[in-house]
């Protein structure tokens, strides 16, 4: 199946600095990427779907001056969590549809640690 | 409100048995189901896919139910092995292609399958 990647798998970083996440479609193109957060023994939520071009569309209740994303181009999103404190210290995973399917492709996850 | 639920937080199950998890959900505009395996501080895995047209799904081992009118599917896994003890999530989208927001998946709250050797 496609493959999805993240950087970085984990990082531990101190309150208030911002945290750079990117997720990267390997061997297909994404126009759309979907960013997802899981707290310990929940389910995933959706935070936001990425566009290339365009704006993110953000779910609602989640902040998006806190949660920048920019898809910079058909293979690349980012995720970059500014001024994180201790309560956005989550799992975050990343999602691709597969090019000529309705399957969704997820990364590895990035543990964020914020301290 | 919850739109994909999954009821069943956990279930043990002996190796070589047969595995059934559960879903229900209540959007009617949902017309794609997936199913993902996934072990802890990892990205989920797809497993195995059905789109409201069909009834029924099988690949190896897995088999995935669907009924419409009542809104439910299950996942069957046959013969369990130890291997897939993992948390299991449905999810649904209203799919089918048209990207963007068609793309959007609704996750269940997942169930800890636990195969026992």
């Amino acid at each position: 199946g496609a493959v999805v990647s993240q950087h970085p798998s984990w990082v531990i970083c101190k309150s208030g600095t911002s945290v750079k996440i990117e997720c990267r479609s390997l061997d297909f193109q994404a126009t759309t990427m979907f960013w997802y957060r899981q707290f310990p023994k929940q389910s995933l939520m959706l935070m936001a779907t990425s566009n290339e071009g365009s704006k993110a569309t953000y779910e609602q209740g989640v902040e998006k001056d806190k949660f920048l994303i920019n898809h910079a181009s058909l293979t690349l999103s980012t995720l970059t969590v500014t001024s994180a404190h201790p309560e956005d210290s989550s799992f975050y995973i990343c999602s691709a549809p597969g090019e000529w399917t309705d399957t969704q492709y997820f990364g590895p996850g990035t543990r964020l640690t914020v301290l | 409100d919850q739109q994909v639920k999954q009821n069943s937080p956990s279930l043990s199950v002996q190796e070589g048995r047969i595995s059934i998890l559960n879903c229900d959900y209540t959007n009617s505009m949902f017309d794609y189901f997936l199913w993902y395996k996934k072990y802890p501080a990892e990205g989920p895995t797809f497993l195995i896919s059905i789109s409201s047209i069909k009834d029924k799904n099988e690949d190896g081992r897995f088999t995935v139910f669907l009924n419409k009118s009542a809104k439910h599917l299950s996942l069957h896994i046959v013969p369990s092995q130890p291997g897939d003890s993992a948390v299991y999530f449905c999810a649904a989208s209203p799919g089918l292609g048209g990207g963007g927001s068609n793309y959007k998946l609704t996750f269940g709250k997942g169930t800890l399958l636990t195969v026992n050797p």
